[in-house]
């Protein structure tokens, strides 16, 4: 199985400032014969269920604000959150469907400083 | 509206079985794919297993092969988790999902969950 590793476990950022959060996968989930990543992140609130924001390592999905992008390729992803707003925090986890079995990273949680 | 309803969760005691259904609604069912996914009470999200839209495919993971079974019903637009043997390390929210699906071709991401149903085994 392809282990996620996130980092950091948890962060605290102030309104309005960036906030970035890594993945790792244990083996690369770049698939050569299209060039995608099949690396995805998602939000989830307290009480609630995880929401899809991202897409193929960095593609926002519709109604995701701007703020949130992906980046990376390989075996090094990156989220970033601009312009932190109070409604961000939440603990946010990658995900690889590059093979099965699809497998999380550990969440990285989010709060504000 | 997309709407995933998870029903049949509770207390069971190890050994045991359960029977979760899921109601879907606001879209196509059988286009899609459909998973379980877990999380037990302050932990991470582990996948659980996965469906095809007709049924025909289904995959597992080792935690639950042979215990577990996924299923549906296109007609009644309802997905199934039949679990057996439960264990203490089975308790769990569970989630049910709809699969990502762009443009048809359907994936292991989770584009929608339902809200999620609590199973606790436990004597």
């Amino acid at each position: 199985d392809i282990v996620m590793t996130q980092s950091p476990d948890s962060l605290a950022v102030s309104l309005g400032e960036r906030a970035t959060i890594n993945c790792k996968p244990s083996q690369s989930v770049l698939y050569s014969s299209n060039n995608k990543n099949y690396l995805a992140w998602y939000q989830q609130k307290p009480g609630q269920p995880p929401k899809l924001l991202i897409s193929w390592a960095s593609t926002r999905q519709s109604g995701v604000p701007d703020r949130f992008s992906g980046s990376g390729s390989g075996t090094d992803f990156t989220l970033s959150i601009n312009s932190l707003q109070a409604e961000d925090v939440a603990v946010y986890y990658c995900q690889q469907h590059f093979s099965a079995p699809p497998t999380f990273g550990q969440g990285t949680k989010l709060e504000i400083k | 509206e997309v709407q995933l309803v998870e029903s049949g969760g509770g207390l069971v005691q190890p050994g045991g079985s359960l029977r979760l259904s899921c109601a879907a609604s606001g879209f196509t069912f059988s286009d899609f794919w459909m998973h379980w996914v877990r999380q037990s009470p302050g932990k991470g999200l582990v996948w659980v297993s996965r469906v095809n839209g007709d049924g025909s495919s289904t995959i597992y993971a080792d935690s639950v092969k042979g215990r577990f079974t996924i299923s549906r019903d296109n007609a009644k637009n309802t997905l199934y988790l039949q679990m057996n043997s439960l264990r203490a390390e089975d308790t769990a929210v569970y989630f049910c999902a709809r699969a990502y699906c762009p443009g048809g071709s359907c994936s292991s991401v989770v584009d929608f969950w339902g809200r999620g149903i609590l199973v606790t085994v436990s004597s």
